[in-house]
């Protein structure tokens, strides 16, 4: 069935670094995926929605520039978090629309821990 | 503006049922979708609802009313392993999910 996953679980780096993660979805073609990032016992927060093909629409507040998305095809879109800092450190979780039973259901990848030493 | 309200906490008994309500304000309205989010761990769906009545899948049914912004989300004989957070989430016209803070359900034995 359609599962969206998420590349990697859990990811250290040192500050200044620069981390990819990325988001598939399988068994069906994804044109929107949804960046979101979440703090401890906070709700989601919608960092960005990326587009296949073209560029990203970030959320106010979001910075584009350190927060690279890019959407490359139907299946795969990737977040690439630059010079990260500690500050950074957080929940990370795509998430995809697939038509089910006629319905758009979003789906969600199981998440990336990002921890900015 | 847009808001959504599902209480903060509630506790439930194993083999109980519970029900979680929410109410929202949405700009335009495409559906209302339930997920379950355990501690440490991304949202998984559980419902989706874009009529009025009650959609019942298993141990979980969802109920919507459009007209009043609520929609409930019903557990049955609850396991311990349904503690989690529960996250209400209207659709606004954009297509945009609204997230509130979600209920956290507690069970005990």
């Amino acid at each position: 069935g359609a599962v969206v996953s998420q590349h990697p679980s859990r990811v250290i780096c040192k500050s200044g670094t620069s981390v990819k993660i990325e988001c598939r979805s399988l068994d069906f073609q994804a044109t929107t995926m949804f960046w979101y990032r979440q703090f401890p016992k906070q709700s989601l927060m919608l960092m960005a929605t990326s587009n296949e093909g073209s560029k990203a629409t970030y959320e106010q507040g979001v910075e584009k520039d350190k927060f690279l998305i890019n959407h490359a095809s139907l299946t795969l879109s990737t977040l690439t978090v630059t010079s990260a800092h500690p500050e950074d450190s957080s929940f990370y979780i795509c998430s995809a629309r697939d038509a089910i039973g006629g319905d758009l259901i979003t789906l969600f990848g199981p998440g990336t821990r990002l921890t900015v030493t | 503006g847009q808001n959504i309200d599902q209480p903060t906490e509630m506790t439930a008994t194993e083999g109980a049922i519970v029900q979680i309500n929410c109410t929202y304000q949405t700009s335009g309205f495409n559906g209302l979708f339930w997920y379950q989010q355990h501690a440490g761990e991304a949202p998984t769906f559980l419902s989706y609802n874009v009529l009025d009545g009650l959609e019942e899948k298993g141990r979980f049914s969802s109920f919507l009313s459009r007209s009043k912004g609520y929609s409930y989300l019903l557990l049955k004989e609850l396991q311990m392993k349904d503690s989690a957070s529960y996250l209400c989430a209207p659709m606004d016209s954009n297509y945009q999910l609204i997230w509130g803070a979600g209920t956290k359900l507690i069970i005990k034995p």
